[in-house]
């Protein structure tokens, strides 16, 4: 069926370094896709999206890639801070069928002091 | 509020037992989703309602599981003789469309004994 996936479960680097956390879809259709960031006991916080017609999005410190050749979604963090820690959820919305959206397992991104 | 809340934050019940999840999306936001979460997992949809058209029930995992929403505000999720594989965290999320981004509330962390 489809699904998204991450590529790495966990990703550890130091303070001040950028991080990139990647995704692979597989749904060539989907035409909008979602980073997420969940906190240890907390819901998931929207962080940067971007539709299908766009190869990159820029945010505060964030960058989302898109690259539909090769269905891959990857999330760059500029200068990671302690507060950066947590998991990182890539979502897709899916054009045809119901309008939910369907989640990667996660990445849990580790800042090191 | 200004965002989505969710009650209770955390719930004990017996297998067996009935449990109802209230969740209060954000004024305004006429869709609103549930997911479950497994410990260590990605999100899993569930039921989405949009407006006033018939809710998208095709996440629920089985007939044990229903959700309404009264008056296209506040929803209720209820899982009826529950099972110690329903044990998770389930959040609610609201959009101001059905296209939008999704907002998620803190989640209630349901344990079946």
């Amino acid at each position: 069926g489809e699904s998204v996936g991450l590529h790495l479960p966990t990703l550890s680097v130091q303070e001040g370094d950028n991080s990139i956390i990647n995704c692979a879809y597989s749904n060539s259709a989907s035409d909008y896709f979602i980073w997420y960031k969940q906190e240890s006991g907390k819901g998931p916080q929207f962080i940067i999206d971007i539709r299908s017609n766009m190869d990159k999005r820029q945010g505060q410190r964030v960058t989302v890639l898109l690259n539909k050749t090769v269905k891959h979604l990857s999330l760059q963090i500029a200068a990671t801070q302690p507060g950066d820690s947590a998991v990182y959820f890539c979502a897709e919305k899916l054009t045809q069928g119901a309008q939910k959206l369907v989640f990667g397992q996660g990445t849990r991104l580790t800042i090191n002091p | 509020g200004a965002g989505v809340s969710q009650s209770p934050s955390n719930k004990v019940t017996e297998k067996g037992k009935d449990v109802e999840l209230r969740c209060d999306p954000i004024s305004g936001h006429t869709a609103l989703y549930w997911y479950r979460q497994s410990l260590g997992q990605g999100l899993e949809f569930l039921i989405y309602f949009q407006g006033n058209s018939a809710p998208d029930k095709s996440g629920l995992p089985s007939d044990r599981f229903s959700a309404e929403r009264t008056g296209g505000s506040v929803s209720t999720l209820t899982i009826q003789r529950t099972q110690q594989e329903d044990s998770a965290v389930y959040l609610c999320a609201s959009s101001l469309a059905v296209t939008a981004k999704q907002f998620f509330g803190p989640g209630t962390r349901l344990t079946v004994l």
